[in-house]
């Protein structure tokens, strides 16, 4: 069954600091796809990246940036010098086969910069 | 901007008072999500619409149930709200029910049972 583990329930950092999101999960099928929602205090879950199975390059897109590893079935997710407006819950999702294609989502890791 | 909308942001009902959530969208996607979203748990999927085909999780309880008249128009519907079901619920959207279809959220309505 495809499973997705957030283990950082939460996480408090410094303005500025880096900060590593890990995100490691559970699938059957060859062929899947990895996400990256955030969640601000508003509510909205916001769309930051999409990686499929095939494609192991690791992006960066600002201060963000995500290292994906099959080797150990992973998609960590690093926010640079961060900043307030960072935090939020951050969740990661898997789509597979296996789930019809809906996506089961990790439990979200709450992320908070301090001043 | 293309969006998802719902309303009401903030919604209060009576313990078995039914009340209705709606969504909109504007990014004329054919596959229409709810989803229900406890404090500090991950968004649980209740059932989604591929076109005019509805969907529905196995675990659903028949007390939820949907309506998506056109294409823009998804509602939810919930018949006797229990206090359990207090939550935050969200619709999302996407243009196909395929892995590599991104989904798009709205802001969410909060329910409160009194």
């Amino acid at each position: 069954a495809q499973k997705v583990t957030q283990a950082q329930t939460e996480i408090s950092v410094v303005e500025k600091e880096d900060v590593t999101l890990d995100c490691v999960y559970e699938t059957r099928d060859t062929t899947y796809y990895l996400f990256w929602y955030k969640q601000p205090p508003s509510g909205e879950l916001v769309f930051l990246i999409r990686r499929n199975s095939f494609d192991e390059q690791n992006e960066i897109s600002g201060r963000y940036s995500w290292n994906f590893q099959k080797s150990t079935s992973s998609f960590n997710f690093t926010i640079t010098a961060s900043q307030v407006v960072d935090s939020a819950v951050y969740f990661c999702a898997l789509s597979d086969n296996n789930a019809g294609n809906m996506l089961t989502f990790g439990r979200g890791t709450r992320l908070m910069v301090k001043p | 901007d293309a969006m998802v909308i719902q309303n009401p942001r903030y919604q209060v009902t009576q313990f078995g008072k039914p009340v209705t959530l709606s969504c909109s969208q504007t990014l004329n996607h054919n596959v229409m999500y709810w989803y229900q979203q406890k404090s500090s748990q991950a968004p649980k999927l209740l059932f989604h619409y591929y076109d005019k085909d509805f969907n529905n999780e196995a675990d659903t309880p028949d007390n939820f149930q949907s309506r998506r008249p056109n294409t823009s128009f998804c509602f939810l519907d919930i018949r006797s709200p229990g206090l359990g079901d207090a939550a935050m619920y969200l619709c999302a959207t996407s243009r196909g029910r395929g892995g590599y279809n991104e989904q798009f959220f709205g802001p969410g309505t909060r329910l409160t049972v009194l």
